[in-house]
């Protein structure tokens, strides 16, 4: 089983939908996790981060965590054509200092 | 405010051949991290450097090497570099461990 798991994609939303990206995790002592937007070519880019059960809204962004299920999603509102990128999840352990990252979700958001 | 900044941005070098990548913190972050990212895959953790100690280290053979400066930069060397070294990497710079650790813009690394 990998640390961190992602649905690879491609994720085809119609500009204007709801994106929904998911990760699940397996060390049930994580503690931090975060969503990164990778553009082609260029750097992880962070978008946001998560500590608590529940939501956490930051804009069009939405985080999810639920640590009972070790699963993580990030939503996406009002999808525009600029949000095409791959996104990223990476979880922290609780005795560890390093990012495990998933392999990241092709978000595709078509006009 | 500059943010995480590597040099240099691409690089060739030929198997065998040895190879340093520099790394500048976002300014007030005392914490750099090292990772390898290969085509199609998420980043793989390297190393973490924090007052000029090697932290914690993956799953990465000792041809991989570090080092941080008093001015909290870092550098990674590779030694007798490998087809499969050929990757991204990535330096991310937090304050106090992973927090929201920001990332560079990336070396891109051939070997050939």
């Amino acid at each position: 089983q990998k640390e961190v798991e992602q649905n690879s994609g491609p994720l085809s939303v119609p500009e204007g939908a709801i994106a929904s990206l998911n990760c699940t995790y397996s060390d049930r002592g994580s503690q931090s996790f975060f969503w990164y937007r990778q553009y082609s070519g260029k750097s992880p880019e962070l978008i946001m981060f998560i500590y608590s059960n529940g939501d956490k809204e930051d804009g069009r962004f939405t985080a999810q965590l639920n640590k009972a299920s070790q699963y993580v999603s990030l939503l996406i509102r009002d999808s525009q054509p600029s949000d095409s990128a791959t996104y990223l999840c990476a979880v922290e352990g609780f005795y560890t200092d390093k990012l495990i990252f998933g392999t990241g979700t092709r978000l595709q958001v078509f006009p | 405010d500059a943010g995480v900044t590597q040099s240099p941005t691409h690089l060739i070098k030929t198997r065998g051949q040895q190879v340093t990548l520099r790394c500048s913190p976002k300014s007030g972050h005392d914490t750099v991290s090292w990772y390898q990212q290969a085509l199609g895959q998420g980043p793989q953790f390297i190393f973490q450097y924090y007052e000029e100690e090697e932290r914690q280290r993956g799953n990465f053979p000792d041809r991989f090497s570090g080092h941080q400066f008093p001015n909290y930069s870092s550098e990674l060397n590779v030694n007798a570099l490998l087809l499969g070294d050929s990757a991204l990497y990535l330096c991310a710079s937090s304050l106090d461990k992973n927090t929201e650790a920001f990332f560079g813009q990336g070396t891109r690394l051939t070997v050939v």
